[in-house]
């Protein structure tokens, strides 16, 4: 299995420039997450999927939309982007095997570095 | 939104030395998250906490999830050149919330 999947690792764009990255995984989960890590600080939520056809807005969502195509993609969409953008961003997935003790782990690809000038 | 305090935000130590690293929240968690992260990686879950109280280990790792629900702790013991890079913790709220927040992280430098 190559788990969570993210394209493509680096990209440059300019300002209101439009953007997608792309996620996926293999591993059959039902939820998957966006989040951005910014220097020196910790991951954001910016949006998630708890399952397949739902999608809902984390902490960080203003300039930002999402599509969960189906149960393995999971896209995010800068419209116009800005500097502010400019950050790493991680997708991640999770089992929610559900039950009292639910493995909360989340998997997470390897990350997007995007640059916008 | 809600916060997580980590702390220290970053450690120089000697090889072989034991660390400590905690988080603080001003909001009770039901689940606490300890993760590293390598240079260019995402991060990678190292120990979940689900009850108040519970201390868990995995290898030289051990952590303790605050009876106030506010707080945790992670500990690496012996520290070795490999436990270099960024550790966050993240708390969860509800039993299958999935959603994570995350500190801002801890990072480690081991020094041969």
């Amino acid at each position: 299995n190559a788990g969570v999947t993210q394209t493509p690792k680096f990209q440059v764009r300019k300002t209101g420039q439009s953007m997608t990255l792309q996620c996926a995984q293999d591993m059959n989960h039902n939820s998957m997450y966006w989040y951005r890590q910014d220097p020196g600080m910790g991951l954001r939520l910016i949006y998630y999927s708890a399952s397949e056809g739902t999608t809902d807005k984390g902490e960080v969502p203003n300039g930002y939309n999402v599509s969960r195509l189906n149960k393995r993609e999971f896209s995010l969409r800068l419209e116009s982007a800005a500097p502010s953008q400019t950050s790493v961003y991680f997708c991640a997935s999770r089992s929610l095997a559900g039950g009292p003790l639910t493995n909360n782990e989340q998997f997470f690809g390897p990350g997007t570095r995007l640059t916008v000038l | 939104g809600q916060q997580l305090n980590q702390s220290p935000q970053s450690m120089f130590i000697q090889e072989g030395e034991d660390v400590s690293m905690n988080c603080t929240s001003s909001s009770i968690f039901n689940t606490w998250l300890w993760y590293k992260q390598d240079p260019g990686e995402g991060p990678v879950l190292l120990i979940a906490l689900y009850k108040a109280g519970e201390l868990t280990s995995n290898g030289r790792l051990t952590a303790q999830f605050g009876i106030t629900r506010k707080d945790s702790f992670l500990n690496i013991s012996a520290s070795i050149p490999s436990d270099v890079g960024i550790y966050f913790c993240a708390g969860q709220k509800g039993a299958n919330a999935g959603k994570s927040t995350f500190g801002d992280g801890t990072t480690l430098t081991v020094k041969p």
